[in-house]
């Protein structure tokens, strides 16, 4: 069936990175693009950035441009997401989901990962 | 930088229908989607292209737009519908997508 699976859970220091994955299956992975969002505990979802599973283009959040990097390895069907800098405010879950493109218009984040939680302490 | 604004919190009692909007100057350009996300849980998909449902999702939630807003309307809201609902867009630019704020539906 079709599933994404994410890495799990980090603890990590202000300062450094982190690297967040999640494996795609029961799918075609080149045919669809990956977002990434992030959700701080009790807050609002917000979009980070996407890439494009087949040709791997990638559009960031202004808000995080700068600090996200997304790639992916199609051999693979995984795709990355690393935040560096990283500071208390960032301490959340980030969650991957899949979207297509169908003509003119997206399906929607249809398929989403379980999410990993992210901890930023020192 | 572009934002989608819903209102925090609606509430209904069972039965009942629940509207729940989102504004946004680009709406007019772009498609909405919405996602509804109960604690703990990963988002869900229940509209896309402003008002196709997608198959799984119960044909009591519906989408609408209107000029610069977009409408989930949850007719006959049952108790499991009680949830965050989030719209999602792209920006003037078609570069960045967007998330609402959120609202909170509550079934009392």
């Amino acid at each position: 069936q079709v599933q994404i699976v994410q890495s799990g859970a980090e603890v990590k220091k202000p300062g450094a990175s982190v690297k967040v994955s999640c494996k795609a299956s029961g799918y075609t992975f080149t045919s669809f693009a990956m977002h990434w969002v992030r959700q701080a505990p009790g807050q609002r979802l917000e979009w980070m950035g996407w890439i494009n599973g087949g040709n791997g283009d990638t559009k960031y959040s202004q808000k995080f441009q700068g600090r996200v990097t997304i790639t992916r390895d199609t051999s693979a069907s995984t795709a990355y997401m690393e935040l560096s800098s990283l500071r208390s405010e960032d301490t959340a879950v980030f969650y991957c989901a899949r979207d297509e493109l169908r003509g003119d218009y997206y399906s929607g984040m249809d398929v989403w990962g379980q999410g990993t939680t992210v901890t930023v302490s020192s | 930088s572009y934002e989608l604004t819903q209102p925090p919190s609606v509430s209904v009692s069972p039965g009942q229908t629940a509207r729940i909007t989102c504004s946004g100057d680009a709406l007019p350009k772009h498609y909405a989607y919405w996602y509804q996300q109960k604690p703990g849980q990963a988002p869900v998909l229940v509209i896309y292209k402003d008002s196709e449902r997608p198959s799984g999702i119960p044909e009591r939630f519906s989408g609408s737009s209107s000029g610069t807003t977009v409408t989930l309307t949850i007719s006959g809201v049952q108790a499991e519908d009680e949830a965050d609902y989030y719209c999602q867009s792209a920006d003037s630019t078609d570069t960045y997508w967007v998330f609402g704020g959120g609202t909170r539906l509550t079934v009392l």
